[in-house]
Protein backbone atom coordinates (compact mmCIF):
# COMPACT_ATOMS: atom_id res chain seq x y z
CA UNK A 1 0.00 0.00 0.00
CA UNK A 2 1.37 3.31 -0.78
CA UNK A 3 2.17 6.10 1.60
CA UNK A 4 4.44 6.66 4.22
CA UNK A 5 6.33 4.56 6.55
CA UNK A 6 7.29 5.55 10.37
CA UNK A 7 9.30 3.34 12.52
CA UNK A 8 9.20 2.57 15.18
CA UNK A 9 5.46 2.88 16.09
CA UNK A 10 6.38 4.05 20.46
CA UNK A 11 9.72 4.34 22.18
CA UNK A 12 11.00 4.90 25.66
CA UNK A 13 13.89 6.12 25.81
CA UNK A 14 16.65 7.63 28.53
CA UNK A 15 17.56 10.90 28.43
CA UNK A 16 21.34 11.47 26.58
CA UNK A 17 20.69 8.60 24.29
CA UNK A 18 20.72 9.21 21.01
CA UNK A 19 17.31 7.89 18.82
CA UNK A 20 16.41 8.04 14.77
CA UNK A 21 12.89 7.88 13.93
CA UNK A 22 13.19 6.23 10.39
CA UNK A 23 10.37 7.54 7.78
CA UNK A 24 10.18 6.33 4.22
CA UNK A 25 7.54 7.27 1.20
CA UNK A 26 6.87 5.07 -1.66
CA UNK A 27 4.54 8.30 -3.70
CA UNK A 28 8.04 9.58 -4.98
CA UNK A 29 6.89 13.08 -3.29
CA UNK A 30 9.88 15.44 -3.38
CA UNK A 31 9.15 17.57 -0.35
CA UNK A 32 9.25 15.90 3.55
CA UNK A 33 8.40 17.22 6.55
CA UNK A 34 9.25 16.03 10.71
CA UNK A 35 6.16 17.61 13.15
CA UNK A 36 6.23 17.48 16.82
CA UNK A 37 2.31 17.18 17.73
CA UNK A 38 2.03 18.12 21.71
CA UNK A 39 -1.10 18.78 23.68
CA UNK A 40 -3.00 21.73 23.40
CA UNK A 41 -0.51 23.35 20.49
CA UNK A 42 -0.40 23.07 17.08
CA UNK A 43 1.56 20.51 14.45
CA UNK A 44 4.92 21.88 15.12
CA UNK A 45 7.37 21.55 12.36
CA UNK A 46 11.28 20.83 13.40
CA UNK A 47 12.92 19.98 9.71
CA UNK A 48 12.09 20.35 6.25
CA UNK A 49 13.32 18.94 3.04
CA UNK A 50 12.35 20.37 -0.65
CA UNK A 51 13.99 17.90 -2.04
CA UNK A 52 16.30 14.73 -2.45
CA UNK A 53 20.12 16.63 -0.74
CA UNK A 54 18.33 19.74 0.66
CA UNK A 55 17.21 19.97 3.95
CA UNK A 56 16.05 23.29 6.40
CA UNK A 57 14.88 24.25 9.89
CA UNK A 58 11.84 24.51 10.88
CA UNK A 59 10.13 26.39 14.11
CA UNK A 60 11.21 23.81 16.35
CA UNK A 61 15.02 22.54 14.91
CA UNK A 62 16.98 22.24 17.70
CA UNK A 63 18.74 18.69 19.17
CA UNK A 64 17.42 17.84 16.18
CA UNK A 65 18.93 16.53 12.72
CA UNK A 66 17.72 15.66 9.68
CA UNK A 67 18.98 14.10 6.52
CA UNK A 68 17.54 13.45 2.87
CA UNK A 69 19.94 11.45 0.97
CA UNK A 70 16.87 10.01 -1.48
CA UNK A 71 13.93 10.84 -2.47
CA UNK A 72 12.20 8.00 -0.18
CA UNK A 73 14.08 8.59 3.16
CA UNK A 74 13.77 11.18 5.75
CA UNK A 75 14.89 9.90 9.18
CA UNK A 76 14.77 12.30 12.47
CA UNK A 77 17.62 12.38 14.78
CA UNK A 78 18.24 13.27 18.64
CA UNK A 79 21.44 13.20 19.12
CA UNK A 80 21.05 13.30 23.04
CA UNK A 81 17.27 13.01 23.94
CA UNK A 82 16.08 15.23 26.79
CA UNK A 83 12.38 14.86 28.33
CA UNK A 84 11.16 17.66 26.62
CA UNK A 85 11.39 15.82 23.35
CA UNK A 86 8.59 13.77 24.79
CA UNK A 87 6.04 14.50 22.14
CA UNK A 88 4.23 12.36 18.98
CA UNK A 89 6.13 12.89 16.25
CA UNK A 90 5.04 12.74 12.28
CA UNK A 91 6.58 12.65 9.14
CA UNK A 92 4.48 13.88 5.96
CA UNK A 93 5.47 14.69 2.66
CA UNK A 94 4.01 16.15 -0.24
CA UNK A 95 3.89 16.61 -4.46
CA UNK A 96 5.40 20.00 -4.89
CA UNK A 97 3.62 19.60 -8.44
CA UNK A 98 0.19 19.26 -6.57
CA UNK A 99 -2.47 22.58 -6.68
CA UNK A 100 -3.50 21.84 -3.14
CA UNK A 101 -0.10 21.16 -1.33
CA UNK A 102 -1.92 18.33 0.24
CA UNK A 103 0.20 16.75 3.25
CA UNK A 104 0.13 13.00 3.44
CA UNK A 105 1.36 11.86 7.28
CA UNK A 106 3.19 9.19 8.76
CA UNK A 107 1.04 6.76 11.59
CA UNK A 108 3.35 8.87 13.92
CA UNK A 109 6.42 7.57 16.22
CA UNK A 110 5.44 8.32 20.14
CA UNK A 111 8.55 8.93 22.05
CA UNK A 112 8.86 9.24 26.15
CA UNK A 113 11.90 10.60 27.31
CA UNK A 114 12.84 9.81 31.00
CA UNK B 1 3.29 36.79 15.46
CA UNK B 2 1.30 34.75 13.31
CA UNK B 3 -1.98 32.67 14.91
CA UNK B 4 -4.55 30.72 14.47
CA UNK B 5 -7.49 30.40 16.68
CA UNK B 6 -10.00 27.84 16.64
CA UNK B 7 -11.97 26.39 19.77
CA UNK B 8 -10.88 23.81 21.83
CA UNK B 9 -13.70 21.32 22.13
CA UNK B 10 -17.13 21.31 20.42
CA UNK B 11 -19.96 18.68 21.46
CA UNK B 12 -23.09 18.08 18.97
CA UNK B 13 -25.70 14.98 18.04
CA UNK B 14 -25.58 12.56 15.72
CA UNK B 15 -27.93 13.47 12.45
CA UNK B 16 -27.07 17.28 13.26
CA UNK B 17 -24.73 20.24 11.73
CA UNK B 18 -22.29 21.69 13.43
CA UNK B 19 -19.92 24.76 12.37
CA UNK B 20 -15.91 24.20 13.31
CA UNK B 21 -15.07 27.99 12.93
CA UNK B 22 -11.13 29.53 12.61
CA UNK B 23 -9.68 32.46 12.61
CA UNK B 24 -6.06 33.11 11.30
CA UNK B 25 -3.27 35.91 11.39
CA UNK B 26 -0.92 35.40 9.15
CA UNK B 27 2.39 37.05 6.85
CA UNK B 28 0.91 36.84 3.91
CA UNK B 29 -1.73 33.67 2.49
CA UNK B 30 -1.41 30.94 0.19
CA UNK B 31 -4.39 28.97 0.86
CA UNK B 32 -6.08 27.63 4.06
CA UNK B 33 -6.60 23.83 5.05
CA UNK B 34 -8.67 21.35 6.96
CA UNK B 35 -7.68 17.79 8.58
CA UNK B 36 -9.13 15.63 10.12
CA UNK B 37 -7.59 13.81 13.40
CA UNK B 38 -8.92 10.84 14.97
CA UNK B 39 -7.55 9.77 18.21
CA UNK B 40 -3.89 8.19 18.12
CA UNK B 41 -3.77 8.38 14.38
CA UNK B 42 -2.72 10.60 11.69
CA UNK B 43 -3.96 14.00 10.33
CA UNK B 44 -5.64 13.33 6.74
CA UNK B 45 -6.77 15.85 4.41
CA UNK B 46 -9.96 17.10 4.06
CA UNK B 47 -10.31 20.55 2.31
CA UNK B 48 -8.25 23.41 1.00
CA UNK B 49 -9.35 26.96 0.32
CA UNK B 50 -7.63 29.27 -1.42
CA UNK B 51 -10.05 32.01 -2.72
CA UNK B 52 -13.17 33.40 -1.48
CA UNK B 53 -16.39 30.91 -0.75
CA UNK B 54 -17.86 27.33 -0.28
CA UNK B 55 -16.64 25.01 -1.03
CA UNK B 56 -18.54 21.44 -0.78
CA UNK B 57 -17.32 18.19 -0.72
CA UNK B 58 -20.14 15.65 0.26
CA UNK B 59 -21.39 16.21 4.10
CA UNK B 60 -18.51 18.31 4.61
CA UNK B 61 -18.13 22.19 3.32
CA UNK B 62 -15.44 24.81 3.68
CA UNK B 63 -15.88 28.70 3.81
CA UNK B 64 -13.21 31.18 3.78
CA UNK B 65 -13.29 35.13 3.53
CA UNK B 66 -9.52 36.02 3.09
CA UNK B 67 -10.89 39.86 4.24
CA UNK B 68 -11.99 38.73 7.35
CA UNK B 69 -9.04 36.38 7.88
CA UNK B 70 -11.53 33.47 8.84
CA UNK B 71 -12.59 29.94 7.63
CA UNK B 72 -15.32 27.42 9.33
CA UNK B 73 -15.60 23.78 8.33
CA UNK B 74 -19.31 22.76 8.15
CA UNK B 75 -20.05 19.20 8.90
CA UNK B 76 -24.07 18.16 7.74
CA UNK B 77 -25.58 14.65 8.92
CA UNK B 78 -23.25 13.96 11.81
CA UNK B 79 -22.16 10.41 12.43
CA UNK B 80 -20.16 8.85 15.27
CA UNK B 81 -17.40 8.26 13.40
CA UNK B 82 -17.03 12.54 12.68
CA UNK B 83 -16.07 12.29 16.37
CA UNK B 84 -12.13 13.64 15.33
CA UNK B 85 -9.91 16.87 15.88
CA UNK B 86 -10.01 18.92 12.75
CA UNK B 87 -6.93 21.00 12.69
CA UNK B 88 -7.15 24.52 10.53
CA UNK B 89 -3.80 25.34 9.13
CA UNK B 90 -2.59 28.55 7.11
CA UNK B 91 0.01 28.58 3.98
CA UNK B 92 1.79 31.79 4.64
CA UNK B 93 3.81 34.09 2.18
CA UNK B 94 6.96 32.05 2.72
CA UNK B 95 4.31 28.54 1.57
CA UNK B 96 4.95 27.17 5.38
CA UNK B 97 2.37 25.86 7.07
CA UNK B 98 0.91 27.36 10.38
CA UNK B 99 -1.44 25.12 12.23
CA UNK B 100 -4.19 25.64 14.95
CA UNK B 101 -4.45 23.66 17.90
CA UNK B 102 -7.04 21.46 16.81
CA UNK B 103 -11.18 21.57 17.76
CA UNK B 104 -11.92 18.68 19.41
CA UNK B 105 -15.72 17.21 18.25
CA UNK B 106 -17.66 14.70 20.47
CA UNK B 107 -20.55 13.40 18.72
CA UNK B 108 -23.44 12.15 21.09
CA UNK B 109 -26.03 10.02 20.02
Amino acid sequence: IAGITQAPTSQILAAGRRMTLRCTQDMRHNAMYWYRQDLGLGLRLIHYSNTAGTTGKGEVPDGYSVSRANTDDFPLTLASAVPSQTSVYFCASSDSDSNTGELFFGEGSRLTVL
Amino acid sequence: GQNIDQPTEMTATEGAIVQINCTYQTSGFNGLFWYQQHAGEAPTFLSYNVLDGLEEKGRFSSFLSRSKGYSYLLLKELQMKDSASYLCAVMDSNYQLIWGAGTKLIIKP
